[in-house]
């Protein structure tokens, strides 16, 4: 697709349930990143992804959260044991990567409602 | 690490009128500053960026300038449509480092 595509777009889950979502990035981006947007806050900065470098977890909240990239390009954000706090838009971005300056593109979201 | 802040939190102002929101980042190692525009529902879509060997910037009704020593940045709208009616965020980024620190954004409402 021509831009970052996130699954599933609504998530509601009750409290304790393990959530996977999923973002594919745009083609030939070799950098990727997870934000989470809590109701009417800003982003918070989660993960970065970058070529084959080790990832930038510095983000994760807490080792209930955690992200994989497969392959260089597909990745997914496992959030275990959720609790209501966890209720946000988790956005994934891409990038052309390697500096500084390359337009990072945001897609729509995933919305996840933890009840 | 980097500190962004984004005043004011929310802006009113009528259409045909002019709305400024403004940035102050903390690291003076930072070397980028894209603002993006956030509709209901959607995600962040970036609508004009500066680096920091220029001091300003500008993409038809729509201005960017950056103050190093000050450390300060700005977005500026003019002639302003009800479309432009959304949440704008601040950013920065450091050189080496494409991760972005986010103000905390801004909810702009033009008044028809």
């Amino acid at each position: 697709g021509a831009g970052v595509s996130q699954s599933p777009s609504n998530k509601v889950t009750e409290k304790g349930k393990d959530v996977e979502l999923r973002c594919d990035p745009i083609s030939g981006h070799t950098a990727l990143y997870w934000y989470r947007q809590s109701l009417g806050q800003g982003l918070e900065f989660l993960i970065y992804f970058q070529g084959n470098s080790a990832p930038d977890k510095s983000g994760l909240p807490s080792d209930r959260f955690s992200a994989e990239r497969t392959g260089g390009s597909v990745s997914t954000l496992t959030i275990q044991r959720t609790q209501q706090e966890d209720s946000a838009v988790y956005l994934c971005a891409s990038s052309l990567g390697g500096a500084s300056g390359n337009t990072i593109y945001f897609g729509e979201g995933s919305w996840l409602t933890v009840v | 690490g980097e500190n962004v802040e984004q005043h004011p939190s929310t802006l009113s102002v009528q259409e045909g009128d002019s709305a400024v929101i403004k940035c102050t980042y903390s690291d003076s190692a930072s070397n980028y500053f894209p603002w993006y525009k956030q509709e209901l529902g959607k995600g962040p879509q970036l609508i004009i960026d500066i680096r920091s060997n220029v001091g300003e910037k500008k993409d038809q009704r729509i201005a960017v300038t950056l103050n190093k020593t000050a450390k300060h940045f700005s977005l500026h709208i003019t002639e302003t449509q009800p479309e432009d009616s959304a949440v704008y965020f601040c950013a920065a980024s450091m050189r080496g480092n494409e991760k972005l620190t986010f103000g905390t954004g801004t909810r702009l409402t033009i008044i028809p």
